[in-house]
């Protein structure tokens, strides 16, 4: 049972434009979001979060959007680097369990200079 | 300066054979997890201890025991080890129970 899903395998953008990666959940109660980047041969590093309570949270060149109506967040590099080329999971903790964290199958992001 | 560290970063080893890996983190944590990354690429939490105790534990064969000298240190130990358990393993530090994990390299065990 999939409660965090990322529909796209992988994406490819140009350099200097804009990536948006989403994500979508089907667990209401989670009510805080993450998203992490992985590089090959390494470990997952966390990048931004949002709380339910917002629906915009920014951090340089990334934002994360959250619809909670639609059960939907979203993730936008503005611009896009190659550097940023990477394994993104969004994941979200499950309240009442610990806080354990549900990740998402991961989107690979490909930043073609 | 390694912030979570794993030993050994590649593990090959035969089906019925008894392996451990190793993690520390230096970043004074008190919460370390174990998560299985399959095939699939799904991350999957396994086991988390806080202050040393037992604070998850999925469903995972009693082949996985975890161990957790002190705060800075958890061990995985499997034994009997299948086919399936070939996977990367990570681990993974936070503070409390804070939502940010600090994952260490993972450890990519192949069983043949």
């Amino acid at each position: 049972d999939q409660q965090v899903k990322q529909n796209s395998p992988s994406l490819s953008v140009q350099e200097g434009r804009i990536s948006i990666l989403n994500c979508d959940y089907t667990n209401s109660m989670f009510d805080y979001f993450l998203w992490y980047k992985k590089y090959p041969a390494e470990g997952p590093t966390f990048l931004i979060s949002i709380s339910s309570i917002k629906d915009k949270n920014e951090d340089g060149r990334f934002t994360v959007f959250l619809n909670k109506s639609a059960k939907h967040l979203s993730l936008h590099i503005v611009p896009s680097q190659p550097g940023d080329s990477a394994v993104y999971f969004c994941a979200a903790p499950l309240v009442g369990s610990n806080y354990k964290l549900t990740f998402g199958k991961g989107t690979l992001l490909t930043v073609n200079p | 300066d390694t912030a979570v560290s794993q030993t050994p970063k590649y593990l090959v080893t035969q089906m019925g054979n008894d392996k451990s890996i190793k993690c520390e983190q230096n970043l004074g944590h008190d919460t370390m997890y174990w998560y299985k990354q399959d095939s699939k690429k799904f991350l999957k939490i396994m086991f988390s201890y806080n202050n040393k105790e037992l604070i998850i534990n999925e469903t995972v064969p009693n082949r996985f025991s975890p161990k957790s000298p002190d705060k800075a240190h958890l061990n995985l130990h499997i034994n009997s080890l299948e086919l399936g358990d070939s996977a990367v393993y990570f681990c993974a530090s936070s503070q409390g129970v804070l939502y940010e994990q600090y994952f260490g390299p993972g450890t990519r065990l192949t069983v043949t």
